[in-house]
Protein backbone atom coordinates (compact mmCIF):
# COMPACT_ATOMS: atom_id res chain seq x y z
CA UNK A 1 0.00 0.00 0.00
CA UNK A 2 1.54 3.39 -1.46
CA UNK A 3 1.87 5.82 0.84
CA UNK A 4 1.58 9.61 0.31
CA UNK A 5 4.14 10.65 -2.50
CA UNK A 6 5.73 13.98 -3.31
CA UNK A 7 7.58 15.36 -6.54
CA UNK A 8 10.10 16.21 -6.68
CA UNK A 9 11.89 15.68 -4.05
CA UNK A 10 14.41 19.13 -3.98
CA UNK A 11 14.43 21.89 -6.91
CA UNK A 12 16.18 24.93 -6.65
CA UNK A 13 14.58 28.25 -8.36
CA UNK A 14 15.60 31.82 -8.63
CA UNK A 15 13.23 34.53 -7.43
CA UNK A 16 10.21 35.62 -9.45
CA UNK A 17 10.11 31.97 -11.09
CA UNK A 18 7.09 29.62 -10.54
CA UNK A 19 7.30 26.08 -9.43
CA UNK A 20 4.86 23.09 -9.63
CA UNK A 21 4.86 20.47 -6.77
CA UNK A 22 2.73 17.44 -6.94
CA UNK A 23 1.40 15.13 -4.60
CA UNK A 24 -0.28 11.43 -4.47
CA UNK A 25 -2.58 10.49 -2.21
CA UNK A 26 -2.01 7.38 0.35
CA UNK A 27 -4.63 4.79 -1.44
CA UNK A 28 -7.99 5.54 -0.77
CA UNK A 29 -7.63 9.09 0.41
CA UNK A 30 -9.96 11.91 -1.01
CA UNK A 31 -8.44 14.97 0.70
CA UNK A 32 -5.31 16.74 0.43
CA UNK A 33 -3.71 19.14 2.77
CA UNK A 34 -0.34 21.18 1.92
CA UNK A 35 1.39 22.51 4.77
CA UNK A 36 4.91 25.20 4.74
CA UNK A 37 7.99 24.39 6.77
CA UNK A 38 10.60 26.80 7.04
CA UNK A 39 13.50 25.54 8.38
CA UNK A 40 12.94 25.37 12.45
CA UNK A 41 9.47 25.93 12.23
CA UNK A 42 5.93 23.63 12.39
CA UNK A 43 4.10 23.04 9.87
CA UNK A 44 2.03 25.90 8.54
CA UNK A 45 -1.40 25.15 6.74
CA UNK A 46 -1.49 26.57 3.28
CA UNK A 47 -5.20 24.55 2.05
CA UNK A 48 -6.81 21.97 1.64
CA UNK A 49 -8.70 20.20 -1.18
CA UNK A 50 -11.49 17.73 -1.56
CA UNK A 51 -13.62 16.99 -4.50
CA UNK A 52 -11.29 19.07 -6.84
CA UNK A 53 -12.58 22.13 -4.96
CA UNK A 54 -10.33 24.05 -2.04
CA UNK A 55 -12.32 23.93 1.43
CA UNK A 56 -10.01 25.85 3.44
CA UNK A 57 -7.11 28.06 3.50
CA UNK A 58 -4.53 29.09 5.59
CA UNK A 59 -3.12 32.80 5.70
CA UNK A 60 -1.25 32.72 2.20
CA UNK A 61 -1.23 34.99 -0.42
CA UNK A 62 -2.96 34.47 -3.97
CA UNK A 63 0.64 33.69 -5.15
CA UNK A 64 0.16 30.09 -3.84
CA UNK A 65 -3.11 28.18 -5.42
CA UNK A 66 -4.00 24.37 -5.71
CA UNK A 67 -5.67 21.80 -7.60
CA UNK A 68 -6.88 18.60 -7.39
CA UNK A 69 -7.57 16.10 -10.05
CA UNK A 70 -10.15 13.12 -10.71
CA UNK A 71 -7.90 10.27 -9.15
CA UNK A 72 -7.37 12.78 -5.90
CA UNK A 73 -3.86 14.00 -6.82
CA UNK A 74 -3.12 17.29 -6.23
CA UNK A 75 -0.53 20.12 -7.03
CA UNK A 76 0.22 23.45 -5.16
CA UNK A 77 1.63 26.23 -7.31
CA UNK A 78 3.73 29.33 -6.14
CA UNK A 79 4.07 31.94 -8.59
CA UNK A 80 6.63 35.32 -8.30
CA UNK A 81 8.84 33.16 -6.05
CA UNK A 82 10.28 35.08 -3.25
CA UNK A 83 13.48 34.16 -0.98
CA UNK A 84 11.03 33.52 1.74
CA UNK A 85 9.35 30.96 0.23
CA UNK A 86 12.41 28.42 0.85
CA UNK A 87 10.70 26.04 2.76
CA UNK A 88 9.97 21.83 2.95
CA UNK A 89 6.33 22.06 1.19
CA UNK A 90 4.16 18.79 2.72
CA UNK A 91 1.53 17.22 1.41
CA UNK A 92 -0.91 14.85 3.83
CA UNK A 93 -4.03 12.93 2.78
CA UNK A 94 -7.16 11.93 4.97
CA UNK A 95 -10.56 10.33 4.40
CA UNK A 96 -12.88 13.73 4.42
CA UNK A 97 -15.57 12.23 5.90
CA UNK A 98 -13.74 10.48 8.48
CA UNK A 99 -13.18 13.94 10.35
CA UNK A 100 -11.30 12.55 13.76
CA UNK A 101 -8.94 10.80 11.27
CA UNK A 102 -5.53 11.22 11.05
CA UNK A 103 -3.44 12.61 8.50
CA UNK A 104 -0.75 10.73 6.49
CA UNK A 105 2.49 13.09 5.35
CA UNK A 106 4.44 12.51 2.77
CA UNK A 107 8.30 12.96 2.81
CA UNK A 108 8.14 16.59 1.29
CA UNK A 109 9.71 18.83 -1.40
CA UNK A 110 12.41 20.65 -0.14
CA UNK A 111 12.29 24.32 -2.45
CA UNK A 112 15.21 26.56 -2.52
CA UNK A 113 14.87 30.30 -3.75
CA UNK A 114 17.93 32.07 -4.92
CA UNK B 1 -2.94 30.23 14.02
CA UNK B 2 -2.20 27.01 16.11
CA UNK B 3 -4.36 27.14 19.17
CA UNK B 4 -1.51 25.01 21.06
CA UNK B 5 1.44 25.84 23.15
CA UNK B 6 4.17 23.68 24.18
CA UNK B 7 7.49 23.52 25.85
CA UNK B 8 10.29 24.16 23.39
CA UNK B 9 12.46 21.21 24.25
CA UNK B 10 12.83 18.85 26.63
CA UNK B 11 15.15 16.21 27.39
CA UNK B 12 15.02 13.01 28.92
CA UNK B 13 17.03 10.06 29.80
CA UNK B 14 16.83 6.62 27.36
CA UNK B 15 14.62 4.02 28.91
CA UNK B 16 12.76 6.52 30.95
CA UNK B 17 9.30 7.64 30.78
CA UNK B 18 8.90 11.31 28.57
CA UNK B 19 6.08 13.21 29.31
CA UNK B 20 5.37 15.80 26.94
CA UNK B 21 3.13 18.52 27.88
CA UNK B 22 0.66 20.27 25.26
CA UNK B 23 -1.77 23.56 26.53
CA UNK B 24 -5.34 23.86 24.31
CA UNK B 25 -7.19 26.26 26.66
CA UNK B 26 -9.53 27.07 24.14
CA UNK B 27 -10.46 23.50 23.08
CA UNK B 28 -13.93 23.40 21.73
CA UNK B 29 -15.95 20.78 23.71
CA UNK B 30 -16.09 18.29 20.52
CA UNK B 31 -12.60 18.75 19.18
CA UNK B 32 -9.81 16.00 19.50
CA UNK B 33 -6.22 16.27 20.30
CA UNK B 34 -3.69 14.74 17.92
CA UNK B 35 -0.06 13.98 18.44
CA UNK B 36 2.21 13.71 15.70
CA UNK B 37 6.19 13.96 15.52
CA UNK B 38 8.71 14.62 13.20
CA UNK B 39 12.26 13.29 12.88
CA UNK B 40 14.56 14.86 11.04
CA UNK B 41 12.52 16.98 8.55
CA UNK B 42 10.84 13.91 7.78
CA UNK B 43 6.69 14.14 7.11
CA UNK B 44 5.46 14.38 10.06
CA UNK B 45 4.21 11.00 11.57
CA UNK B 46 0.58 10.57 13.18
CA UNK B 47 1.22 8.94 16.99
CA UNK B 48 -2.39 8.74 19.08
CA UNK B 49 -5.27 11.10 19.70
CA UNK B 50 -8.21 11.31 22.22
CA UNK B 51 -11.23 13.46 23.00
CA UNK B 52 -11.74 13.11 26.68
CA UNK B 53 -10.87 9.66 27.92
CA UNK B 54 -7.23 8.69 28.51
CA UNK B 55 -5.89 6.72 25.17
CA UNK B 56 -3.29 3.98 24.59
CA UNK B 57 -1.33 2.36 21.85
CA UNK B 58 1.79 0.60 21.10
CA UNK B 59 3.77 3.79 20.77
CA UNK B 60 2.07 6.00 23.40
CA UNK B 61 -0.64 7.21 26.16
CA UNK B 62 -2.32 10.11 25.99
CA UNK B 63 -3.69 11.98 29.37
CA UNK B 64 -6.19 14.47 28.87
CA UNK B 65 -7.31 17.14 32.00
CA UNK B 66 -10.63 16.69 32.92
CA UNK B 67 -11.26 20.10 32.07
CA UNK B 68 -9.35 19.11 28.33
CA UNK B 69 -7.40 22.55 29.02
CA UNK B 70 -4.08 20.75 28.91
CA UNK B 71 -2.90 16.71 27.59
CA UNK B 72 0.53 14.65 28.24
CA UNK B 73 1.87 12.85 25.99
CA UNK B 74 3.51 9.77 27.39
CA UNK B 75 6.74 7.70 25.53
CA UNK B 76 6.62 4.89 28.51
CA UNK B 77 10.45 3.94 27.74
CA UNK B 78 12.20 6.19 25.83
CA UNK B 79 14.37 5.53 22.96
CA UNK B 80 17.36 7.05 21.09
CA UNK B 81 15.24 6.37 18.32
CA UNK B 82 11.86 9.01 19.67
CA UNK B 83 14.26 11.63 19.64
CA UNK B 84 12.27 14.39 17.58
CA UNK B 85 9.98 17.21 17.23
CA UNK B 86 6.64 16.68 18.88
CA UNK B 87 3.41 18.64 17.70
CA UNK B 88 -0.14 18.54 19.47
CA UNK B 89 -2.62 20.21 17.28
CA UNK B 90 -6.03 20.26 17.64
CA UNK B 91 -8.90 18.93 14.75
CA UNK B 92 -7.98 21.78 12.99
CA UNK B 93 -4.43 20.70 12.16
CA UNK B 94 -2.97 23.83 12.49
CA UNK B 95 0.66 23.13 14.14
CA UNK B 96 2.61 25.30 16.28
CA UNK B 97 6.31 24.89 17.13
CA UNK B 98 6.17 22.08 18.77
CA UNK B 99 8.32 20.55 21.04
CA UNK B 100 11.91 19.13 20.96
CA UNK B 101 12.39 15.80 22.70
CA UNK B 102 16.45 14.51 22.66
CA UNK B 103 16.62 11.37 24.26
CA UNK B 104 19.68 10.64 26.08
CA UNK B 105 22.02 7.68 26.75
Amino acid sequence: DAGVTQSPTHLIKTRGQQVTLRCSPKSGHDTVSWYQQALGQGPQFIFQYYEEEERQRGNFPDRFSGHQFPNYSSELNVNALLLGDSALYLCASSFWTVNTGELFFGEGSRLTVL
Amino acid sequence: DAKTTQPPSMDCAEGRAANLPCNHSTISGNEYVYWYRQIHSQGPQYIIHGLKNNETNEMASLIITEDRKSSTLILPHATLRDTAVYYCPLQDMRFGAGTRLTVKP
